[in-house]
């Protein structure tokens, strides 16, 4: 079936480490997305690609990376930057209509 | 600066009742979306709203656009408890495939 498989899906990081969360698409969809979620907030956009090998920063880039090097991937580095990583981290790519796609999402947490 | 604002943030209402659930937004678009997210998981897609007027339906739920008014509306008919879940409005106001911008959501409580 096609969709959106993100991993893992708990997450547990220890202050200082950098951790790498997975986001693989068979869609085959131009455009992906990294968004966080807060408790009781809405969602922000970290990072977004609408094409291979190029990415442009949201609204709350500041101590995340990611990469495209492939159309089906998208994975997104929390750095040890990111002062408050503990979040509900979704995501997603874009269909034809402009509607987004969301995967089952990974919660991490620090510890 | 965009800002889209959903209204109420939370409800708690009776099953059987109608409810509307409200959504504004700050700048032109042609283009909103409704999501639904069960706790602990992901949103699932509810309506694609495209033009001005559009009215979509599935079951108890129905939305509306005005974008003249920068207002979406997210109707409950008949409440069930089935429908209890966080409601999110998003609009698309970057243009192409900039992503979209969520308002904070709606915690909807639906008691027997």
């Amino acid at each position: 079936d096609g969709g959106i498989t993100q991993s893992p899906k708990y997450l547990f990081r220890k202050e200082g480490q950098n951790v790498t969360l997975s986001c693989e698409q068979n869609l085959n969809h131009d455009a992906m997305y990294w968004y966080r979620q807060d408790p009781g907030q809405g969602l922000r956009l970290i990072y977004y690609s609408q094409i291979v090998n190029d990415f442009q920063k949201g609204d709350i880039a500041e101590g995340y990376s990611v990469s495209r090097e492939k159309k089906e991937s998208f994975p997104l580095t929390v750095t040890s930057a990111q002062k408050n990583p503990t979040a509900f981290y979704l995501c997603a790519s874009m269909g034809d209509g402009g509607e987004l796609f969301f995967g089952e999402g990974s919660r991490l947490t620090v510890l | 600066e965009l800002k889209v604002e959903q209204n109420p943030l939370f409800l708690s209402m009776q099953e059987g009742k109608n409810y509307t659930i409200y959504c504004n937004y700050s700048t032109t678009s042609d283009r909103l979306y409704w999501y639904r997210q069960d706790p602990g998981k992901s949103l699932e897609s509810l309506f694609v709203l495209l033009s001005n007027g559009a009215v979509k339906q599935e079951g108890r739920l129905m939305a509306s656009l005005d974008t003249k008014a920068r207002l979406s509306t997210l109707h409950i008919t008949a409440a069930v408890h089935d429908l209890s879940a966080t409601y999110f409005c998003a609009v698309d106001v970057r243009g192409g495939a900039d992503g979209l911008t969520f308002g904070k959501g709606t915690h909807l409580i639906i008691q027997p």
